[in-house]
C-alpha cells in the first residue's frame, strides 16, 4: 500500500508569490492533516479536512489555505509569501476521525528567498 | 490552550535502555502518540495510545500513560545506534476531526 506522497519535495520561491503544494493520502483515507515544522515554532497545525470539508484550524493567517477534493488529495495554497513561511510543509492522513493513526508523508521544503 | 512538553535532549549508550518523557495540559486528550524523525525524513508513527490505557506495550517499546499527572513515557529497550532521531509526544482530541499538538522533541544521541 503506497504511503502519503507530497509534492514537490522542494521548492524555491521569492517573497510575495504564491504556493500550491499537493498531497495524496494513502488509499482509502479521507482525512488530510497539514502542518507546518519550522527549526523556532516546531511542528504547528495548519488544518485538517474531511471529505471534502474543513473541520479543524489552526491559528495562522487568511494568506493560509487549503482545500480537498473528492478523491481525499488535498492542496493547500500559501498567497504572499513571506521570508517567515520559509518551512517543511508536513501531510498526514487518515482512515476517519475516530482512528488514532495518523500516517505523515515525507514533506515539501518550501524556501522562500 | 493546548501544550505539550518534552525535554529537549537525551543520551545513552548502546544498549542501556531509554526513557523520554513528556507532559501535556489537555485533560480531553484521547490520543498520545510517539513520533520518530531522522534528519531529513518525514515523521513516522512509532505508537499510540488511548486515554483510557495505562500501558501499551510492542516488541522493543513501552508506552507508560498517567493520566491524572497528564504524564506519558516513551520506553526504548536496548537502544541502538539506529534509534538516534527526534522523538516526539503529541495528543490529540480525536472528536470533530483531527487537531494534533506537538511537543518540540527530544533529540536522541544514541553512543557506541
Amino acid at each position: 500500500k503506497a504511503g502519503v506522497t507530497q509534492t514537490p519535495r522542494y521548492l524555491i520561491k521569492t517573497r510575495g508569490q504564491q504556493v500550491t503544494l499537493s498531497c495524496s493520502p494513502i488509499s482509502g483515507h479521507r482525512s488530510v492533516s497539514w502542518y507546518q515544522q519550522t527549526p523556532g515554532q516546531g511542528l504547528q497545525f495548519l488544518f485538517e479536512y474531511f471529505s471534502e470539508t474543513q473541520r479543524n484550524k489552526g491559528n495562522f493567517p487568511g494568506r493560509f489555505s487549503g482545500r480537498q477534493f473528492s478523491n481525499s488529495r488535498s492542496e493547500m495554497n500559501v498567497s504572499t509569501l513571506e521570508l517567515g513561511d520559509s518551512a517543511l510543509y508536513l501531510c498526514a492522513s487518515s482512515l476517519a476521525s475516530s482512528s488514532g493513526e495518523q500516517f505523515f508523508g515525507p514533506g515539501t521544503r518550501l524556501t522562500v528567498l | 490552550g493546548e501544550d505539550v512538553e518534552q525535554s529537549l535532549f537525551l543520551s545513552v549508550r548502546e544498549g542501556d535502555s531509554s526513557v523520554i518523557n513528556c507532559t501535556y495540559t489537555d485533560s480531553s486528550s484521547t490520543y498520545l502518540y510517539w513520533y520518530k524523525q531522522e534528519p531529513g525524513a518525514g515523521l513516522q508513527l512509532l505508537t499510540y495510545i488511548f486515554s483510557n490505557m495505562d500501558m501499551k506495550q510492542d516488541q522493543r517499546l513501552t508506552v507508560l500513560l498517567n493520566k491524572k499527572d497528564k504524564h506519558l513515557s516513551l520506553r526504548i529497550a536496548d537502544t541502538q545506534t539506529g534509534d538516534s532521531a527526534i522523538y516526539f509526544c503529541a495528543e490529540s482530541s480525536g472528536t470533530g476531526g483531527f487537531k494534533t499538538i506537538f511537543g518540540a522533541g527530544t533529540r536522541l544521541f544514541v553512543k557506541a
